[in-house]
């Protein structure tokens, strides 16, 4: 059984660049969400996809956009990057129906923008 | 929307001797906690959780309690070594299946030998 991977590990981009960034959800898990984790602080929610569509969404502008493909991999699309997102940006897959706390995290993409 | 706030910290203990984090949130619909641990350059990884017909839960060293009416809960870890030297994050949920988790902002416990 394989866990969540996501990819890149780390890249740099500067401010107004765009970017994406992709997650392969555990084996036999349908849905996945993806959270912003700043230095020093906990994980913000930001959406999550079920059946290829967003399901859920938090407090981020519509900048921050997703995709989730058949296989159930998904990815993040960040456009007019600001200096504020910095951050970690975990990847979480889980069965949906499902109490949504049951959630496995990849290692993260770590973003710095310049 | 959902609050969670977490405390101390940071918290530094004996080895072998017990740790305690307290949360609160803010929405009484919040039916669901779930703890946290994250090492140092690592991923999130699940200890413990409570959903809220529950009181007290146990696994091993580590408990976790739940008090609705003053809606707070706290995670016990007894006979601490150093390998639950960590950032231990408190989180919860109120959604109906479609939202995510609020986090609280992180406790760094530090095991002392």
């Amino acid at each position: 059984e394989t866990g969540v991977t996501q990819s890149p590990t780390h890249l740099i981009k500067t401010r107004g660049q765009q970017v994406t960034l992709r997650c392969s959800s555990q084996s036999g898990h349908n849905t996945v969400s993806w959270y912003q984790q700043a230095l020093g602080q906990g994980p913000q929610f930001i959406f999550q996809y079920y059946r290829e569509e967003e399901n859920g969404r938090g407090n981020f502008p519509p900048r921050f956009s997703g995709l989730q493909f058949p296989n159930y991999s998904s990815e993040l699309n960040v456009n007019a990057l600001e200096l504020d997102d910095s951050a970690l940006y975990l990847c979480a897959s889980s069965l949906y129906g499902t109490m949504v706390g049951e959630l496995f995290f990849g290692e993260g993409s770590r973003l710095t923008v310049l | 929307g959902e609050n969670v706030e977490q405390h101390p910290s940071t918290l530094s203990v004996q080895e072998g001797d017990s740790a305690v984090i307290k949360c609160t949130y803010s929405d009484s619909a919040s039916n669901y906690f779930p703890w946290y641990k994250q090492e140092l350059g690592k991923r999130p990884q699940l200890i413990i959780d409570i959903r809220s017909n529950v009181g007290e839960k146990k696994d091993q060293r580590i408990a976790v309690t739940l008090n609705k009416t003053a809606k707070h809960f706290s995670l016990h870890i007894t006979e601490t070594q150093p390998e639950d030297s960590a950032v231990y994050f408190c989180a919860g949920y109120s959604g109906g299946g479609a939202d995510g988790l609020t986090f609280g902002k992180g406790t760094h416990l530090i095991i002392q030998p």
